[in-house]
């Protein structure tokens, strides 16, 4: 069954509102998260590491104010878009690390988020 | 250049056909391989690690050389199940305790009936 919860699957909303992502580890406790965009026929690209207790690592050229991350406990990342507009349309997906399990699986992925931006 | 570059495909291909998937990886720091399946619309899920001694799992069967930084995943026998896109992945320490997965564009396979 899934180890990492993602909610919502699905969002629609207008430009300008501000849309929260969840994303939970079931199972084990993950002190790090990732998140990661896919826009159409291209590839996951990491936007940010979550760490549990302190501040997110953002990617280059991925805006800190725009992509609020928030890493609150050992099994709860949230990713917020702010003020989102049509660009920010896209497949969101989490993802956790299970120490325990790392060989098997280096991340444990959620079922993915997508955006519409009207 | 990407750091991990695959050709986008689509291969279509008739089922019960034999496929081959390529990949490179830029970096020689890159520690661990992986090959993902991504259906439409779907999250990734784990295909297979890549050991330079190569490794198999039912039809596929999975070869790293880290001499040329190059990864494989061949796929024996296509099912019309296999059809997705299957993503190269690498797995490297960026210092400290974080390690960074860096996905490729992804190779379409399409198993035609």
């Amino acid at each position: 069954g899934a180890v990492v919860s993602q909610h919502p699957s699905r969002v629609i909303c207008k430009s300008g509102t501000s849309v929260k992502i969840e994303c939970r580890s079931l199972d084990f406790q993950a002190t790090t998260m990732f998140w990661y965009r896919q826009f159409p026929k291209q590839s996951l690209m990491l936007m940010a590491t979550s760490n549990e207790g302190s501040k997110a690592t953002y990617e280059q050229g991925v805006e800190k104010d725009k992509f609020l991350i928030n890493h609150a406990s050992l099994t709860l990342s949230t990713l917020t878009v702010t003020s989102a507009h049509p660009e920010d349309s896209s497949f969101y997906i989490c993802s956790a690390r299970d120490p325990q399990r790392y060989s098997n699986q280096p991340q444990h992925f959620g079922d993915g988020t997508r955006l519409s931006i009207l | 250049r990407k750091e991990v570059e695959q050709d986008p495909g689509p291969f279509n291909v008739p089922e019960g056909a034999t496929v081959a998937f390529n990949c490179t990886y830029s970096n020689s720091a890159s520690q661990s391989f992986f090959w993902y399946r991504q259906d439409c619309r779907k999250e990734p899920k784990l295909l297979m690690s890549v050991y330079s001694s190569g490794n198999e799992d039912g039809r596929f069967t999975a070869q790293l050389n880290r001499a040329s930084q190059y990864i494989s995943l061949l796929i024996r026998d296509s099912k019309l199940s296999d059809s997705a896109t299957y993503l190269c992945v690498v797995n490297r320490n960026y210092g400290g305790a974080t390690n960074k997965l860096i996905f490729g564009t992804g190779t379409l396979l399409a198993v035609q009936p």
